[in-house]
């Protein structure tokens, strides 16, 4: 069984200022991780994803995530935040589980908030 | 670029209607999803399909069907629809190979209220 806990279900923050989005999972296997990102009436777009060759994790638009087995942790964070940011942030995790293809358990969502 | 496609933006329905919610992917991808999203819960898993008339259950199947006749198009059926349906559905598609590393590709949704 896998699950996924986003720590916190809003966040907010001033544009410039360090964005740190929690994420804590549990898998049986050894998974991957995703950091998804949806816009406001838009569909989810990836961020990142940690696939066991390095656990600094670099994405699109200055996000990073850092994969802490002992922690089981994988939070995301960005050093400045921009306005274009404020969006919900999904943290994924996928493990075959018996499966063929990676079945996909999601975070209950955050949502960030940047003030001018 | 990937793309999936959802039939509709928003949708409103009366109770007990049959619905259809249909999703087209154009990169040839042996898997597609049907999620919906509600606020505070995330992303859950409906109907999976593997291959053309292929499917199984995901964690919340009670209300719903699916139907897959051909490789690029997904279709979400509602055979009654009832208000607890009202949701943002997502759909996804992802390659074969590679199993848990490839991410899902997700269309822009369909925003379904029943009244």
């Amino acid at each position: 069984a896998q699950s996924v806990t986003q720590l916190d279900s809003h966040v907010s923050v001033s544009e410039g200022t360090p964005v740190l989005l929690r994420c804590n999972y549990s898998s049986s296997y050894s998974p991957s991780l995703f950091w998804y990102v949806q816009h406001p009436n838009k569909g989810l777009q990836l961020l990142l994803k940690y696939t066991s060759a390095a656990t600094l994790v670099k994405g699109i638009n200055g996000f990073e995530a850092e994969f802490k087995k002992s922690e089981t942790s994988f939070h995301l964070t960005k050093p400045s935040a921009h306005m274009s940011d404020a969006a919900e942030y999904f943290c994924v995790v996928s493990d075959l589980g018996g499966t063929s293809y990676g079945k996909l358990t999601f975070g209950q969502g955050t949502i960030l908030t940047v003030h001018p | 670029d990937v793309k999936v496609t959802q039939s509709s933006r928003y949708l409103v329905k009366r109770t007990g209607e049959k619905v259809f919610l249909e999703c087209v992917q154009d990169m040839d991808h042996e898997n597609m999803f049907w999620y919906r999203q509600d606020p505070g819960l995330g992303l859950r898993l409906i109907y999976f399909s593997y291959d053309v008339k292929m499917k199984e259950k995901g964690d919340i199947p009670e209300g719903y069907s699916v139907s897959r006749e051909k490789k690029e198009r997904f279709s979400l059926i509602l055979e009654s629809a009832s208000t607890n349906q009202t949701s943002m559905y997502l759909c996804a598609s992802l390659p074969s190979g590679r199993g848990k590393y490839n991410e899902q590709f997700f269309g822009p949704g369909t925003r379904l209220t029943v009244l």
